[in-house]
């Protein structure tokens, strides 16, 4: 089975640091995307981890612990806009994904 | 990087009636896929669209209610048949880059679906 479990909602304080956490248990593993998704829009790409080990891009980082099925995405200096859910998907045997439920982020002033 | 176009980008149909939605890559991809993101939840992959062949459909659709096609590697088509209400939902194309400087997931910017 495909199970992919992320926290409902989080809130934090602009220029803070924010973890959003993802655990997943899939009968396959290639790798797992991090999306960013504003209201209304289609979601956009963040990061896509394979290796085990923290990846950095600029104010968000990406990590995965494949052993512990365990990723998280990282974003620092909050600002306004970063207010989005994020999705946190499986890219699994097949090349097929699986999404978790979302995050939805609140940034306040 | 690609830039995925979709059409129509939103529509109101009636209750029985069938809709095309069109996807369009700016280039050649090995992977499309078709998701759903019904009002306030994720996405839901529905089927991956095969250049030549018939879509592999994830459980809980089939190719009777969902026909896709794929002529080519840049383009792609998903029918939502015999609609229902149930069937109101973004409907959302992507595709997939392999290789480079590592994989990417492209998507379309959605095509919202209301069923009268």
């Amino acid at each position: 089975g495909q199970n992919i479990d992320q926290p409902t909602e989080m809130t934090a304080t602009e220029g803070a640091i924010v973890q959003i956490n993802c655990t997943y248990q899939t009968s396959g593993f290639n790798g797992l995307f991090w999306y960013q998704q504003h209201a209304g829009e289609a979601p956009t790409f963040l990061s896509y981890n394979v290796l085990d080990g923290l990846e950095e891009k600029g104010r968000f980082s990406s990590f995965l612990s494949r052993s512990k099925g365990y990723s998280y995405l990282l974003l620092k200096e909050l600002q306004m806009k970063d207010s989005a859910s994020y999705l946190c998907a499986v890219d699994g045997y097949g090349q097929n994904f699986v999404f978790g439920p979302g995050t939805r982020l609140s940034v306040l002033p | 990087s690609a830039v995925i176009s979709q059409k129509p980008s939103r529509d109101i149909c009636q209750r029985g009636t069938s809709l095309t939605i069109q996807c369009q890559v700016d280039s050649q991809v090995t992977m499309m896929f078709w998701y759903r993101q019904q009002p306030g939840q994720s996405l839901t992959l529905i089927a991956t669209a095969n250049q030549g062949s018939e879509a592999t459909y994830e459980s809980g659709f089939v190719i009777d209610k969902f026909p896709i096609s794929r002529p080519n590697l840049t383009f792609s088509t998903l029918t939502v048949s015999n609609m229902s209400p149930e069937d109101s939902s973004i409907y959302l194309c992507s595709a997939h880059l392999a290789g480079g400087v590592g994989d990417e997931q492209f998507f379309g910017p959605g095509t919202r679906l209301t069923v009268l």
